[in-house]
This record gives C-alpha cells, sequence and structure tokens, in this order.
C-alpha cells in the first residue's frame, strides 16, 4: 500500500507564526513517530505515538511544540511562535508497533523555513 | 540517556574499496540496532537490522553490520563500494520504543 505521506512538503513562514505539520501514518501502524533534523545533524526524537496515546513527550524542544494524533492514524504537529531556529526537515514515521524496535518506514519529510 | 556515535562524518571512497562505518551506543541493556540509509533525494529507509540471535546481520545492496555486545558496537561493512551507494548512513538505538539516532555518516563513493 501507500507509504508514509507527509504535508506539506516545504513551509515558510514568518516568525513568530504558528504552523501545523501533518503525518498521515502507512495504515495499519499503531506507532508513529515525529524526527526533527537540522542541517548536517542527525535525527532528533520529538514524540511517539502508540494509538492515539503519546506516553513520552521528552523530545519536544519547548511548550511551544505539541503534537495530536486522531482515531489512532492522522497525527498533527503544531509548533506555535515559530522562531528561527525552528527550521529544519520535520519527519514522522511509522511502524506496525511500539517497544519492541520494530521498522520505522519514513515519510519524505517536511520542510520548514523560519524567516 | 542512551546516545549514539558515529565516528566518520564524511567518507570518500573510490569504487571497489572496502567500507566501514562505525556506531557506537551507550546503553547497556538489550537495545535493537538498525542502520538506515537515505539516498540523494529520497526517503529515509532500513538497510538492516539486529533484534537477538546471530550478531553478524546481512541487509539489502550486500551491507553487513556486526553487534559486539562488549564494545557497544554495531559496525556497518561492505567489501566492495559501488557508486550507487552513495548516501547518508545512520546508525539508531531503540530502546522501548524511543529511537536514538546517530548523526549521520556522509558517504561518497567515486566511480
Amino acid at each position: 500500500g501507500a507509504g508514509v505521506s507527509q504535508s506539506p512538503s516545504n513551509k515558510v513562514t514568518e516568525k513568530g507564526k504558528d504552523v501545523e505539520l501533518r503525518c498521515d501514518p502507512i495504515s495499519g501502524h499503531t506507532a508513529l513517530y515525529w524526527y526533527r533534523q537540522s542541517l548536517g545533524q542527525g535525527l532528533e526524537f520529538l514524540i511517539y505515538f502508540q494509538g492515539n496515546s503519546a506516553p513520552d513527550k521528552s523530545g519536544l524542544p519547548s511548550d511551544r511544540f505539541s503534537a495530536e494524533r486522531t482515531g489512532g492514524s492522522v497525527s498533527t504537529l503544531t509548533i506555535q511562535r515559530t522562531q528561527q531556529e525552528d527550521s529544519a526537515v520535520y519527519l514522522c514515521a511509522s511502524s506496525t508497533r511500539q517497544g519492541v524496535g520494530d521498522t520505522q518506514y519514513f515519510g519524505p519529510g517536511t520542510r520548514l523555513t523560519v524567516l | 540517556a542512551q546516545s549514539v556515535s558515529q565516528h566518520n562524518h564524511h567518507v570518500i571512497l573510490s569504487e571497489a574499496a572496502s567500507l566501514e562505518l562505525g556506531c557506537n551506543y551507550s546503553y547497556g541493556g538489550t537495545v535493537n540496532l538498525f542502520w538506515y540509509v537515505q539516498y540523494p533525494g529520497q526517503h529515509l529507509q532500513l538497510l538492516l537490522k539486529y533484534f537477538s540471535g546471530d550478531p553478524l546481520v546481512k541487509g539489502i545492496k550486500g551491507f553487513e553490520a556486526e553487534f559486539i555486545k562488549s564494545k557497544f558496537s554495531f559496525n556497518l561493512r561492505k567489501p566492495s563500494v559501488q557508486w550507487s551507494d552513495t548516501a547518508e548512513y545512520f546508525c539508531a538505538v531503540n530502546f522501548a520504543g524511543k529511537s536514538t539516532f546517530g548523526d549521520g555518516t556522509t558517504l561518497t563513493v567515486k566511480p
């Protein structure tokens, strides 16, 4: 079936504005992950969902970041009052289950640029 | 907290050269280990993974990795690289569902 999809693919916003990033996981995948990849750096874990619950929010960089998942499917990552340091590629991944290290399938990412 | 260290940020090789990319992790408990690859313009995708059993695991495109528990290492190897192996390679450790990635190694293979 279809892979993980993310929208938008690119987002340019002004400092101080709110943005919402969307992730559609592979159908049937119960686990969903958000990562951030800044230029020249590795993947920074942000949050994961098992179903609609987010047991571990420790990776969110600040209280400006929030995420939700509804219906065990689509997830949105919201960044309020964006700052220039938020500029990065935001990656979403899904897997069949969480906790046993199943393979994560990644989406193409959303490139966020904060001017 | 667990951490992953990839020793080489950028590796440049000629075709047919042998490859070894280092990966060390900090967590001492039971972990699952992965190598992911990102080819230019493509998504991150799984190269290989280790859960248990034989510490030498084989992945796609002739890659393999060896888990050495005593050294907390999971180095990636390929006997003879091709130009098409040019990509960025990420080592990852998963514990209790949370994945920690290394900073990545960019491999450039000269034709």
